[in-house]
């Protein structure tokens, strides 16, 4: 079946760019998410791509997309401690209604 | 107030009991979900739901039961509970109409089983 990775763990320092990377197996898939879940808290969508754009940027944030690879990336610019917490890599295709989920990456970020 | 909640946010209980973990939703989202949170093993859906009539498992249904008493309350229960239940449930809600998948996700009970 469909099938996300990303790495468990990624250690930046604060002020240094950080990059969290999935790779997904579902040629289909139509949308793209990156989750961020604080500690003690549910997950909430911090950022989505559809699968016909290569790049995405809101901010601080900038998500890529290699369809043929099937990569995705979600940079984070000048990291702050506030963005210490769980990101979630997840897609969905069309009809299936229910996004699969990475495994997360927990981003540890110290001074 | 919170759109999704959660209740309890925490329990403990021993092997052989009855739990019910409680969800209820103000987003007016027919389709509803739980979700177990391991250590390195992510999200796994137990069940979902997609309207009051329309129940469905998840990859991971044994040992739990659900119930949707409406559309804004659906409920898990695990019938007998063991050691390796012990995890972080939450529920999630999305709404109906498409594109966008987005769930939005309760605060989480943790469940610890003795």
């Amino acid at each position: 079946g469909e099938d996300v990775e990303q790495s468990l763990f990624l250690s930046v320092r604060e002020g240094d760019s950080s990059v969290i990377n999935c790779t997904y197996t579902d040629s289909s898939s139509t949308y793209l998410y990156w989750y961020k879940q604080e500690p003690g808290a549910g997950l909430q969508l911090l950022t989505y791509i559809f699968s016909n754009m290569d790049m995405k940027q809101d901010q601080r944030l900038t998500v890529l997309l290699n369809k043929k690879d099937k990569h995705l990336s979600l940079r984070i610019a000048d990291t702050q401690t506030g963005d210490s917490a769980i990101y979630f890599c997840a897609e969905s295709t069309e009809g299936s209604y229910i996004p699969t989920f990475g495994r997360g990456t927990s981003l540890i970020v110290h001074p | 107030d919170a759109d999704v909640t959660q209740t309890p946010r925490n329990r403990i209980t021993k092997t052989g009991k009855r739990i019910m973990l409680e969800c209820s939703q103000t987003k007016g989202h027919d389709r509803m979900y739980w979700y177990r949170q391991d250590p390195g093993l992510g999200l796994r859906l137990i069940y979902y739901s997609f309207d009051v009539k329309d129940i469905n498992k998840g990859e991971i249904s044994d040992g739990y039961s659900v119930s949707r008493q409406a559309q804004a309350k659906f409920s898990l229960s695990l019938e007998s509970a063991i050691p390796n239940q012990t995890a972080l449930y939450f529920c999630a809600t999305s709404a109906t109409r498409r594109p966008l998948d987005e769930q939005f996700f309760g605060p989480g009970t943790r469940l610890t089983v003795l």
